[in-house]
């Protein structure tokens, strides 16, 4: 079954740091672009960042550049989130989300892990 | 504020037909790029129901369609049924911006 489990959310104080894991099954992960999406509670889908399927290409939406680096590692078949310098603003459930291959389009969600940013 | 506008509600009776739009700009759905369709069921993760404006994954019913125009874009439910409701988001690419952009959601409501 073609699968991804996220991991690392919780409580974490303004100006913190957080880690958030991905870990992909049931495909062959380094063949797949990935993509982090958070949702704040009561809201909309925000895209955050992009990495290509060798990790060469990283994109980042203009609200976490700088304070978040998204990374991989095909041989775990793992994609991480590195989040720093968190606001309240990023309270959020955070999914990572497989690209359906050239479409642009996230085709595999995992149940996303919620990260909250308060005192 | 979105940059890919749609509807915040949408109603309508079991077996009816309804649409929801979702409208962008020259940088974005009018510039060429594609728009997506995601259904998010209440407390679950998105599920992407629509790619490439009018194609659907495998296992999506062909109730669910999608169409693309000028700036805008569209997704229509034929024969609603209880289990339609949910939340409905459109997606795109914004040059001007440079990254992956979602439409502000849009709640189905069956009566």
């Amino acid at each position: 079954e073609v699968q991804l489990v996220e991991s690392g959310g919780g409580l974490v104080q303004p100006g913190g740091s957080l880690r958030l894991s991905c870990a992909a099954s049931g495909f062959t992960f380094s063949s797949y672009e990935m993509n982090w999406v958070r949702q704040a509670p009561g809201k909309g889908l925000e895209w955050v960042s992009y990495i290509s399927s060798s990790g060469s290409t990283i994109y980042y939406a203009d609200s976490v550049k700088g304070r978040f680096t998204i990374s991989r590692d095909n041989a775990k078949n793992s994609l991480y989130l590195q989040m720093n310098s968190l606001r309240a603003e990023d309270t959020a459930v955070y999914y990572c989300a497989r690209g359906y291959g050239d479409w642009g389009a996230f085709d595999i969600w995992g149940q996303g892990t919620m990260v909250t940013v308060s005192s | 504020q979105s940059v890919l506008t749609q509807p915040p509600s949408v109603s309508g009776a079991p077996g009816q037909r309804v649409t929801i739009s979702c409208t962008g700009s020259s940088s974005n759905i009018g510039a060429g790029y594609d728009v997506h369709w995601y259904q998010q069921l209440p407390g679950t993760a998105p599920k992407l129901l629509i790619y490439g404006n009018s194609n659907r994954p495998s296992g999506v019913p062909d109730r669910f369609s999608g169409s693309k125009s000028g700036t805008s874009a569209s997704l229509a439910i034929t024969g609603l049924q209880a289990e339609d409701e949910a939340d409905y988001y459109c997606q795109s690419y914004d040059s001007s911006l440079s990254e992956r952009v979602f439409g502000g959601g849009t709640k189905l409501t069956v009566l």
